[in-house]
């Protein structure tokens, strides 16, 4: 079936660390992922996304990368600030591409 | 620049009210939709709509319903409220249902809901 999840709920770095965070999912035939950052009290905020036919995708600070062969993307965030501090989730579309199926987040915790 | 607004932000319910949740947004997008966040759940859609006149149900619908009878507001209605929907309702929109970097999906700032 389809589900999206992250290896680690929480993720705990020191300013200026690079932090990666961690997405496994299930259906092979997912084309199509997006990373979202959701600050405490706000709704989540799209960052980055990657198709399939890509496997390295690049923005500030941050880069995507998706292993198709072992179903797995991840999240590197470069210079990790306290402003990084959020929970992160990644999503891919459902099968009929109608709607986004999120996984469960994983909260990163940046101190000084 | 309001984006999607969601009211009220914070509402209390007894077990067996009704109420609706409001979302209005002023981009003119076509599809919107509507999550609940729940403490180690992750987003969880409920309904969505791509287009005014035309809804359809996500993955957890049940004691849920919406309306888009315009392209801006897509109401959720809890019609008979129960504990199990204590949640924090998230709504948003975006141009199409595959969002990407040129068009993103904007999200509202949350209902926080509780049922008691």
């Amino acid at each position: 079936g389809e589900s999206v999840g992250l290896h680690l709920p929480t993720l705990s770095v020191q300013e200026g660390d690079n932090s990666i965070i961690n997405c496994a999912y299930s259906n092979s035939a997912s084309d199509y992922f997006i990373w979202y950052k959701q600050e405490s009290g706000k709704g989540p905020q799209f960052i980055i996304d990657i198709r399939s036919n890509m496997d390295k995708r690049q923005g500030q600070r941050v880069t995507v990368l998706l292993n198709k062969t072992v179903k797995h993307l991840s999240l590197q965030i470069a210079a990790t600030q306290p402003g990084d501090s959020a929970v992160y989730f990644c999503a891919d579309l459902n099968q009929a591409g109608t709607a986004l199926i999120f996984g469960k987040g994983t909260t990163l915790s940046v101190s000084s | 620049n309001a984006g999607v607004t969601q009211t009220p932000k914070f509402q209390v319910l007894k077990t067996g009210q009704s109420m609706t949740l409001q979302c209005a947004q002023d981009m003119n997008h076509e599809y919107m939709s509507w999550y609940r966040q729940d403490p180690g759940m992750g987003l969880r859609l409920i309904h969505y709509s791509v287009g005014a006149g035309i809804t359809d149900q996500g993955e957890v619908p049940n004691g849920y319903n919406v309306s888009r009878s315009t392209t801006e507001d897509f109401p959720l209605r809890l019609l008979s409220a129960a504990p199990s929907q204590t949640s924090v309702y998230f709504c948003a929109s975006s141009q199409n249902s595959v969002p990407n970097s040129n068009q993103p999906q904007h999200f509202g700032d949350g209902t926080r809901l509780s049922i008691l």
